[in-house]
């Protein structure tokens, strides 16, 4: 039972390029999100998922997109990275109570 | 809106000495908190929940509404406690969490 992976986990982008960021669980769990942990900041929620074929806006969406087309993944995807997307990534996923969240590793992306 | 609000990003004590992270929040509906705590090179896990009502590692939460606080505390602080420490209010639907901005604690020997 692997829980929640995340892929890749370092990635140096140059500013305008574009990647996608892979979480997937083996959990069956239908909640899925993205953070993105910046010093001081804490953990802030970019978009969220609660179920296959739907997304939502979190906190932070601008610049970012995601797509879950099958319930295990959800896909993170940067269309022109920008220095200020420097950040840990964290992907985690949940059920409807007891509301615990599970963790992936982290992505740690820099953006130059 | 909801806020959770960590006023100390780092909390440095002695070994075997009490601990007491502090944790505000402001939700207009009834609040569900949790404690998650991140240990060098590993991921983020929950800690403990304030329904519950448990103990885990020595730790215990306890929600005073009226000070709208759910502080993280411990009579003895341990070497291995050091690591990153977040509050978290679960908000609206899809188990969706606010987090605060996290305090380090540090366990000095």
């Amino acid at each position: 039972n692997a829980g929640v992976t995340q892929t890749p986990k370092f990635r140096v982008l140059k500013t305008g390029q574009s990647m996608t960021l892979l979480c997937a669980q083996d959990m069956n769990h239908e909640y899925m999100y993205w953070y993105r942990q910046d010093p001081g900041m804490g953990l802030r929620l970019i978009h969220y998922s609660v179920g296959e074929g739907t997304t939502a806006k979190g906190e932070v969406p601008d610049g970012y997109n995601v797509s879950r087309l099958k319930k295990q993944n959800f896909l993170l995807g940067l269309e022109s990275a920008a220095p200020s997307q420097t950040s840990v990534y964290f992907c985690a996923s949940s059920e409807d109570s007891p509301y615990e969240q599970y963790f992936g590793p982290g992505t740690r992306l820099t953006v130059t | 809106a909801q806020r959770v609000t960590q006023p100390e990003k780092l909390l440095s004590v002695f070994k075997g000495a009490p601990v007491e992270l502090k944790c505000n929040y402001s939700y207009s509906g009834s609040p569900e908190l949790f404690w998650y705590v991140q240990y060098s090179r590993q991921r983020l896990q929950l800690l403990l929940r304030h329904i519950s009502r448990e103990s885990i590692k020595g730790f215990t939460a306890d929600l005073n509404k009226g000070e709208t606080s759910f502080h993280l505390k411990k009579p003895f602080a341990q070497e291995e406690d050091s690591a990153m420490y977040y509050c978290a209010l679960l908000t609206g639907t899809a188990s969706k969490l606010t987090f605060g901005t996290g305090t380090r604690l540090q366990v000095t020997l």
